[in-house]
């Protein structure tokens, strides 16, 4: 059972659009969720990464929006730009001693200039 | 400070062959992990390490193993290359954040 679903499987925005990534996850037990970006022939970075106890959180142009009740979660990039094309993965855990991250199956993100 | 390191960066091999991947990570974090990322699947955990002694088998572990040789090191080997095991490997080292090394891509003929 796929713990956390990502959509969509690619995306195409042009320069100075809104790029929107959606995610779902299953177990309410989750309680951080990050977001990676991977560039071509590079490992995941971490990019941004939230707590259920706030509805949103914005970082530069990105931002993550939670809804707890849904058991949803989403990023949105303001303003993309070309640079910005990359592979995105979200992603949720279960803090504790130990962290066992479940990834969505990534979106890859084009953004045309 | 380099983060996480894995050797090799590319790899070919023949069906029934072995090798080991190693990885390396200089944060004195307590949690390693190996994942395999091919086209569409996203990333996949083969095996982690939750703390120095002890390891777990992840989502597919099959025709992997795993050695936490010290907090440091954390190694994957493929005793007999199939090339269902093409794919590229990413080790993984982690207190909350996952920080992921640059990967090995694999082709096994």
């Amino acid at each position: 059972q796929q713990q956390v679903k990502q959509s969509p499987q690619s995306l195409i925005v042009q320069k100075g659009g809104i790029s929107i990534i959606n995610c779902a996850y299953e177990n309410t037990a989750f309680d951080y969720f990050p977001w990676y970006q991977q560039f071509p022939g590079k490992g995941p970075a971490l990019l941004i990464a939230i707590r259920p106890d706030v509805s949103e959180k914005k970082e530069g142009r990105f931002t993550i929006s939670f809804n707890k009740s849904a058991k949803q979660f989403s990023l949105h990039i303001m303003d993309s730009q070309p640079g910005d094309s990359a592979t995105y993965f979200c992603a949720a855990s279960r803090e504790g001693n130990f962290n066992k991250f479940y990834f969505g199956s990534g979106t890859k993100l084009n953004v045309k200039p | 400070n380099a983060g996480v390191t894995q050797t090799p960066k590319f790899q070919v091999l023949k069906t029934g062959q072995s090798m080991t991947l190693q990885c390396a990570q200089d944060m004195n974090h307590n949690s390693m992990y190996w994942y395999r990322q091919d086209p569409g699947m996203g990333l996949r955990l083969i095996y982690y390490s939750a703390s120095e002694g002890t390891t777990d088998k992840g989502e597919v572990p099959n025709g992997y193993n795993v050695s936490r040789l010290n907090k440091r090191e954390f190694s994957l080997r493929l005793e007999s290359a199939a090339p269902s095991q093409t794919s590229v490997y990413f080790c993984a080292s982690s207190e909350l954040e996952q920080f992921f090394g640059p990967g090995t891509r694999l082709t096994v003929l």
